[in-house]
């Protein structure tokens, strides 16, 4: 069984510019989570879909992010215009109601 | 502000002795506690959870205590094995919240040959 698959595995961008990350959860999870950890801190809630409605977004923080979940399947997590506060990796999550199973991440690095 | 706390960065132990690994937290409305394991360049793996109304869980060479009292709880791990090298997270949440951690700095385990 395949699991959370992230694309890409690494993005280096400019400030300014836009990049988009895509998370594929484990089939059939109706539970998708976004989570995020900059350099020196812990890892902090973004948002979590279920099925293709946001559960809850209140750890997104600001609107130059937005995450879509399309179908209810995967989903996409846009960044624009990036910052260089915005490096960091970028993990994602699927679960069926129990334990969460993460992706290997993205790890963004805006210069 | 912090609300979960591991305050060892880094621990190294002998391969064959216990590794014990400590996590405090602030917010007594936490009521369920997960440990996650997480090797470079890969995302955290489940390790073993607890549930506040229990104050040991133990699955294989894993044990998590919990004291709410002192709102603490540590992960031992025993005997220690040189492939469990690796950061260990310690996370909580509420219940209904729909497993939005709060998550640790983590701590970084070498366990040596």
């Amino acid at each position: 069984e395949a699991g959370v698959t992230q694309f890409p595995s690494h993005s280096v961008i400019e400030k300014g510019q836009t990049v988009t990350l895509r998370c594929d959860p484990i089939s059939g999870h109706d539970n998708l989570y976004w989570y995020r950890r900059v350099m020196g801190k812990e890892i902090k809630f973004l948002l979590h879909f279920v099925k293709e409605s946001k559960q809850d977004e209140s750890g997104m923080p600001n609107n130059r992010f937005l995450a879509e979940r399309t179908g209810g399947t995967y989903s996409t997590l846009k960044v624009q215009p990036a910052e260089l506060e915005d490096s960091g990796v970028y993990f994602c999550a699927s679960s069926q109601g129990g334990k969460l199973f993460f992706g290997s991440g993205t790890q963004l690095s805006v210069l | 502000d912090q609300q979960v706390k591991q305050n060892s960065p880094s621990l190294s132990v002998q391969e064959g002795r216990i590794s014990i690994l400590n996590c405090d937290y602030t917010n007594s409305m936490f009521d369920y506690f997960l440990w996650y394991k997480k090797y470079p360049a890969e995302g955290p793996t489940f390790l073993i959870s607890i549930s506040s109304i229990k104050d040991k869980n133990e699955d294989g060479r894993f044990t998590v205590f919990l004291n709410k009292s002192a709102k603490h709880l540590s992960l031992h791990i025993v005997p220690s094995q040189p492939g469990d090298s690796a950061v260990y997270f310690c996370a909580a949440s509420r219940t209904g919240n729909n497993r939005k951690l709060i998550w640790g700095l983590g701590t970084s385990l070498a366990v040596n040959p």
